[in-house]
């Protein structure tokens, strides 16, 4: 079982839609999760971080946690061709250490 | 804006020659780390930094990989010698330390062995 878990994707969304992304992740002690954009060719670039149990609101992103159910989740509200990237998953486990999913491609089309 | 720095942007070379890469932190950050990321996998830490020593280079393969940090500040990956499978895209991040955990990451070197 990987670590971190994402759909590879391609996630199609209309333009104006809700973009829904999931992470699973199997280490119980894991403290931290972050959300990172990539776009081809590019380096990751960090658009939310959460700690706690529940939803963390940022512009049109919202990251949802659920460490109960070892779950969490990216909602981007008015989906825009700009967003279409690949988003990767990060999860802090022993000493910190940052381990990603393989990431979820997501496509807004026009 | 603050920003990691990476050089080169890309570098081709020969299988068996020699490569290096340079990492410049965002100023004031003592963590830094390197990551290694193959197409369509994210990103894997190779080694991780706390000022000039080194908390975690358990995933570096340390028979062909070397890296420093001697100042505490700007840092070097190198390779030799280079293999076909090391063709990848070479990550640098940073983050404050101290508790804080966000990693930012630099613009990447793309490598690829012939």
């Amino acid at each position: 079982q990987k670590e971190v878990e994402q759909n590879s994707g391609p996630l199609s969304v209309p333009e104006g839609a809700i973009a829904s992304l999931n992470c699973t992740y199997s280490d119980r002690g894991s403290q931290s999760f972050f959300w990172y954009r990539q776009y081809s060719g590019k380096s990751p670039e960090l658009i939310m971080s959460i700690y706690s149990n529940g939803d963390k609101e940022d512009g049109r992103f919202t990251a949802q946690l659920n460490k109960a159910s070892q779950y969490v989740s990216l909602l981007i509200r008015d989906s825009q061709p700009s967003d279409s990237a690949t988003y990767l998953c990060a999860v802090t486990g022993g000493g910190n250490k940052l381990t990603f999913g393989t990431g979820t491609q997501l496509k807004v089309e026009l | 804006e603050a920003e990691v720095a990476q050089s080169p942007r890309y570098k081709i070379t020969e299988k068996s020659q020699a490569v290096a890469f340079w990492c410049d932190p965002i100023s004031g950050h003592a963590t830094l780390y390197w990551y290694r990321q193959i197409l369509g996998q994210g990103p894997e830490l190779l080694v991780q930094f706390q000022d000039e020593s080194v908390v975690d280079d358990s995933q570096l393969p340390k028979d062909r990989f070397s890296a420093e940090r001697l100042k505490g500040v700007d840092s070097t990956l190198k390779i030799q010698p280079a293999e076909l499978g090391d063709s990848a895209m070479y990550l640098c991040a940073s983050s404050p330390g101290t508790g804080v955990l966000e990693q930012f990451f630099g613009p990447g070197t793309r490598l690829t062995v012939l």
